[in-house]
């Protein structure tokens, strides 16, 4: 089982619908959650992070962060063309400031006009 | 603020040969990681450095190795190169006390 699960997709959602994409992961003690948005030949960017179980909003897009199932979302609303990219998940463990995160491979997500 | 830069941006070398990156974090940052971009293996952590001292280190053989400087700046190693070297591999920085990590643009090694 890997650590971080995402379905790696193909998302297609029309435009200006509502896009919703999931991650499971799998050690417990995990307590520093985010989403990365990725263009093709292009490097991560941060877009959420998420640290508490519930949700948090930014703008068009919204994390959801579930502990006890070990699962945390990203909606995204009013989808956009510009929207479609690949979403890492990644997952910090432990409180400490260490850096490493363990990402999902990624969905790939597709807003058609 | 300028954001995370590496250098340099494309690479292009043959087996055995060894490279050098390099990466500037952000303004104030000091804590740096460094991660290999694969598309099999998608993004895997290598180490990170902090105050000139390696934090943690992913699970890589001591081919790759890396450094950071008194400002900051961190590089990497990878000797003996091989095929499967060929990847993306991406810096990011942190502040300190907080656990965001910003990437830069990358350096993309390809291995012939």
């Amino acid at each position: 089982q890997k650590e971080v699960e995402q379905n790696s997709g193909p998302l297609s959602v029309p435009e200006g619908a509502i896009a919703s994409l999931n991650c499971t992961y799998s050690d417990r003690v995990s307590q520093s959650f985010f989403w990365y948005r990725q263009y093709s030949g292009k490097s991560p960017e941060l877009i959420m992070s998420i640290y508490s179980n519930g949700d948090k909003e930014d703008g068009r897009f919204t994390a959801q962060l579930n502990k006890a199932s070990q699962y945390v979302s990203l909606l995204i609303r009013d989808s956009q063309p510009s929207d479609s990219a690949t979403y890492l998940c990644a997952v910090k463990r432990g409180s400490s400031n260490t850096g490493k995160l363990i990402f999902g491979q990624g969905t790939t997500l597709q807003v058609k006009p | 603020k300028a954001g995370v830069t590496q250098t340099p941006r494309y690479l292009i070398k043959t087996r055995g040969q060894q490279v050098t990156l390099s990466c500037s974090p952000i303004s104030g940052h000091r804590s740096v990681s460094w991660y290999q971009q694969t598309p099999g293996q998608g993004l895997q952590f290598l180490f990170e450095y902090f105050s000139e001292t390696q934090r943690n280190k992913g699970n890589f053989p001591g081919r790759f190795s890396g450094r950071q400087f008194s400002n900051s700046r961190s590089e990497m190693n990878v000797s003996t190169l091989e095929l499967g070297d060929s990847a993306l591999y991406l810096c990011a920085s942190s502040l300190e006390g907080t656990v965001e990590q910003f990437f830069g643009p990358g350096t993309r090694l390809t291995v012939l």
